[in-house]
């Protein structure tokens, strides 16, 4: 496998389950991040983990819960998801350019979610 | 602040027409990077190109060209006599040197028709 792997692909639950969606990156990088995108509106950076510590959680709701266990795999777990959080959510990494510099971000094909 | 401008929301154009997508960006940082993307209908978000603020001169690859001008804070993409595989979500993006995170533009839905 090469570049970004997202799974599952599309993803239909209800408002009480549980899920989690997997990423995972095959380009030796050491950040990852989370996206959603919504229709009609800008993309939203959720969370960034890089060398494995989230950096960066932008006022994300609880029932969003990401886990990265290694840098080359990251998790997004939800719980009890409101249908306003139906959406496209897309995982990217890259090299680590906290420290200074802005290394080029690599997507993966992204998760369609659909809440009911 | 921050800020892209992607004026355009949807432009469509006959196959094997020029088409030129607008960007426009603001910041306070003289080390900038900005980015273009192409997401097509399969949602996966593309990298086209990444330029940083000290490098102006124009790029081509392919059919693909970007002018990249500071005097106007734009950094314009066209595509040369496109094709209905061009057709997609274009986003152009933003970065400064002091804060990694991407600062997006709206995007512009590019339809070529055959």
């Amino acid at each position: 496998e090469t570049g970004v792997t997202q799974t599952p692909r599309h993803l239909v639950m209800g408002m009480t389950n549980k899920k989690s969606l997997k990423c995972e990156q095959h380009l030796g990088h050491n950040a990852m991040y989370w996206y959603k995108q919504s229709a009609k509106k800008p993309l939203e950076l959720m969370f960034v983990y890089s060398l494995e510590e989230r950096v960066e959680n932008n006022s994300v709701p609880s029932r969003f819960s990401p886990e990265c266990p290694n840098s080359s795999h990251l998790f997004l777990h939800l719980h009890t998801l409101q249908p306003e959080d139906s959406a496209l959510y897309l995982c990217a990494s890259s090299q680590d350019g906290t420290s200074g510099g802005v290394e080029t971000q690599y997507f993966g094909p992204g998760t369609r979610l659909l809440v009911l | 602040a921050q800020k892209v401008t992607q004026a355009q929301t949807e432009i469509s154009v006959v196959e094997k027409e020029d088409v030129t997508l607008d960007c426009v960006y603001e910041t306070r940082d003289t080390t900038y990077y900005l980015f273009w993307y192409k997401q097509p209908p399969s949602g996966e978000l593309v990298f086209l190109i990444r330029r940083n603020s000290f490098d102006e001169q124009n790029e081509i690859s392919g059919r693909y060209s970007w002018n990249f001008q500071k005097s106007t804070s734009s950094f314009n993409f066209t595509i040369t006599a496109s094709q209905v595989v061009d057709s997609a979500v274009y986003f152009c993006a933003l970065s400064e040197d002091s804060n990694y995170q991407l600062i997006w533009g709206a995007g512009t839905k590019l339809i070529i028709k055959p």
